[in-house]
């Protein structure tokens, strides 16, 4: 079956704190991004990378960063985490290829983070 | 710019009514595109989704899309609403020319009412 992991449900952090969100595929996808949902907003980009060591902002990148050193881990990191980052993120994977080719996007379970 | 644009934060229909949830899309070319749907508190499920061919595709649940090229529009329909439906509602849009930029809509909330 396939699969997108994160590695934690649910966090807790305090206002400066460095935080790391780490996400795996098993779907040798070269594509993954990580996105925010937070009611009324809709799923946000952060980043996506399209490649290892490849990374392109989205649209709310400030405050954020990643990191894809091998294909399957895909990490969004917080360097000091605020308050108006606590919401719902989310990782997503999906694989590349011409029309046809699939396409579909496959998310994990998403990580809760509450900043204090 | 690259942008999807879900105009209905809310719509309520009455179980059996039509239904149509809108979205529309900035871009040159034709793009993939997506439904997704998420009830309170679990995870995106896909409803369906568009490459190329057939203008109208469908969907689990019922669902159809229709993809119309000169409106920029992927607009999602279902003939019957189930109160199950009640959820909430995205369109997506796959950018390949931009790296493969997958972008999301706000987000349409269906309220179903009996």
């Amino acid at each position: 079956d396939v699969k997108v992991t994160q590695s934690s449900r649910y966090l807790v952090k305090r206002t400066g704190e460095k935080v790391f969100l780490e996400c795996v595929q098993d779907m040798d996808h070269e594509n993954m991004f990580w996105y925010r949902q937070d009611p009324g907003l809709g799923l946000r980009l952060i980043y996506f990378s399209y490649d290892v060591k490849m990374k392109e902002k989205g649209d709310i990148p400030e405050g954020y960063s990643v990191s894809r050193e091998k294909k399957e881990r895909f990490s969004l990191i917080l360097e000091s985490a605020s308050t108006n980052q606590t919401s719902m993120y989310l990782c997503a994977s999906h694989a590349s290829g011409g029309a046809g080719a699939g396409g579909e996007l496959f998310f994990g379970e998403g990580s809760r983070l509450t900043v204090l | 710019a690259q942008s999807v644009t879900q105009p209905d934060i809310h719509i309520t229909v009455s179980e059996g009514a039509s239904l149509e949830l809108r979205c529309n899309y900035s871009y040159g070319a034709t793009p993939y595109l997506f439904w997704y749907v998420q009830s309170p508190g679990q995870g995106l499920q896909l409803l369906l989704k568009y490459f190329s061919g057939d203008t109208l595709v469908q969907g689990i649940k019922g669902f159809e899309a229709e993809f119309k090229r000169s409106q920029s529009s992927f607009n999602l329909r279902k003939p019957s609403v189930h109160w199950s439906d009640a959820a909430e509602y995205f369109c997506a849009v796959l950018f390949m020319e931009y790296g493969n930029k997958l972008v999301f809509g706000a987000g349409t909330i269906l309220r179903v009412k009996s």
